[in-house]
């Protein structure tokens, strides 16, 4: 299958502080990837669906201005959480869909926020 | 939207049995059912995978079969192994944005 890389796999911060995370697409070109965030024993959540060249499209109850989503290549795609915050601990893990719309998840990101 | 429901949450069979998870969803439109395979810390891995055309998919131990009428879908994996321990989730597609909706997910333990 198709391989897709992010990182970091785990980061602490403090309060306040921003993160950045990138997914990127090693062997396909994605023009579309998907952000979700995932809490202990508990199912995948969509948070935002990452456009190439336009822009993100966030599921309701997803703070746009705090989730900030860049997808400024067929391979790349970021996600920044801004001014984190204890509640924002959790693991982060995008996809990206090849040609034949299969999803193909990166290696997640463990957000800690102390 | 979509609405997927998956059952069982958990399941526990002994190594060399079969297991069979399934799943209902709401949208008649939605024509890709994927299956992914979650070891903790990790991340979920496409297993199998069906389209509405297609009635039934199998490749070595594992199976998925697709009722478009009744809308569920089931993955069986037969000859189960202890490393097939693991949450398993469907998910369900359509549409020209690619977009997934998973189900909760089958924690589904085999015992040696």
């Amino acid at each position: 299958g198709a391989v897709v890389s992010q990182h970091p796999s785990r980061v602490i911060c403090k309060s306040g502080t921003s993160v950045k995370i990138e997914c990127r697409s090693l062997d396909f070109q994605a023009t579309t990837m998907f952000w979700y965030r995932q809490f202990p024993k508990q199912s995948l959540m969509l948070m935002a669906t990452s456009n190439e060249g336009s822009k993100a499209t966030y599921e309701q109850g997803v703070e746009k201005d705090k989730f900030l989503i860049n997808h400024a290549s067929l391979t790349l795609s970021t996600l920044t959480v801004t001014s984190a915050h204890p509640e924002d601990s959790s693991f982060y893990i995008c996809s990206a869909t090849d040609a034949g719309a299969r999803a193909f998840f990166g290696q997640g990101t463990r957000l800690t926020v102390v | 939207g979509e609405n997927v429901e998956q059952h069982p949450s958990t399941l526990s069979v002994q190594e060399g049995d079969s297991a069979v998870i399934k799943c209902t969803y709401s949208d008649s439109a939605s024509n890709y059912f994927p299956w992914y395979k979650q070891e903790l810390g990790k991340r979920p891995q496409l297993i199998i995978d069906i389209r509405s055309n297609v009635g039934e998919k199998k490749d070595q131990r594992i199976a998925v079969t697709l009722n478009k009428t009744a809308k569920h879908f089931s993955l069986h994996i037969t000859e189960t192994q202890p490393e097939d321990s693991a949450v398993y989730f469907c998910a369900v597609g359509g549409g020209s944005n690619y977009k997934l909706t998973f189900g909760k997910g089958t924690l589904l333990t085999v015992n040696p």
